[in-house]
């Protein structure tokens, strides 16, 4: 079982629609990670939280928008998408953000189809 | 550009046989490498890592071994069981100015792993 979890593990939505993906996780980590994948591509970073604060925004489109609430929840909000944006979505953790080896763990997953 | 490649797309081992994975970076800045496994529907799993300043790391089954000079990493496996059949993917993360990564993780394409029983 991974101790990252996210919801939901399926997601439809209308370029017109305004969904959102959850993600949480127990483990006393205090950065956190919103990945993409696309078929057959290694994940992509979108953003780091790292104390709760927005600490990398990889150039990623407005219509993504990130949330940590607390240090255990990481939102993405999501809003008039295009069907590229139809991808698997990962969050991960981990203790620290970039300081000492330690990796990131990643939920399951959420897998958005934009139609 | 490419930082990190995974030149194998996939790779087929006997049960009981050693699985090799390879992967080769390109940036000198490099300092932490980890190997992450995927199986379908669910998200990469962290499986073992190295330090840039140590050449072999070892966890029961697996041994990842690092070439600095040639900028490869390598992952065997021993001895391969049909439940390793998975994506593997290589990572690396590079350090800035200052000591810190800001937590980026840079993937290779990965490597489809099939062990036959």
């Amino acid at each position: 079982d991974t101790e990252v979890t996210q919801t939901p593990k399926h997601l439809v939505m209308g370029m017109t629609n305004k969904k959102s993906l959850k993600c949480e996780q127990h483990m006393g980590h205090r950065a956190m990670y919103w990945y993409k994948q696309k078929a057959k591509k290694p994940p992509e970073l979108m953003f780091v939280y790292s104390y709760e604060k927005l600490s990398i925004n990889e150039s990623v489109p407005s219509r993504f928008s990130p949330e940590c609430p607390n240090s255990s929840l990481l939102n993405l909000h999501l809003h008039a998408l295009q069907p590229e944006d139809s991808a698997l979505y990962l969050c991960a953790s981990s203790p620290g953000q970039g300081v000492g080896n330690s990796p990131l763990h990643f939920g399951n997953g959420t897998r958005l189809t934009v139609t | 550009d490419q930082q990190v490649k995974q030149n194998s797309p996939s790779l087929s081992v006997q049960e009981g046989r050693i699985s090799i994975l390879n992967c080769d970076y390109t940036n000198s800045m490099f300092d932490y490498f980890l190997w992450y496994k995927k199986y379908p529907a669910e998200g990469p799993t962290f499986l073992i890592s190295i330090s840039s300043i140590k050449d072999k790391n070892e966890d029961g089954r697996f041994t990842v071994f690092l070439n600095k000079s040639a900028k490869h990493l390598s992952l065997h496996i021993v001895p391969s069981q049909p439940g390793d059949s998975a994506v593997y993917f290589c990572a690396a993360r590079r350090l800035y100015a200052g000591g810190t990564s800001y937590g980026k993780l840079t993937f290779g394409q990965g490597t489809i792993l099939t062990v036959h029983p």
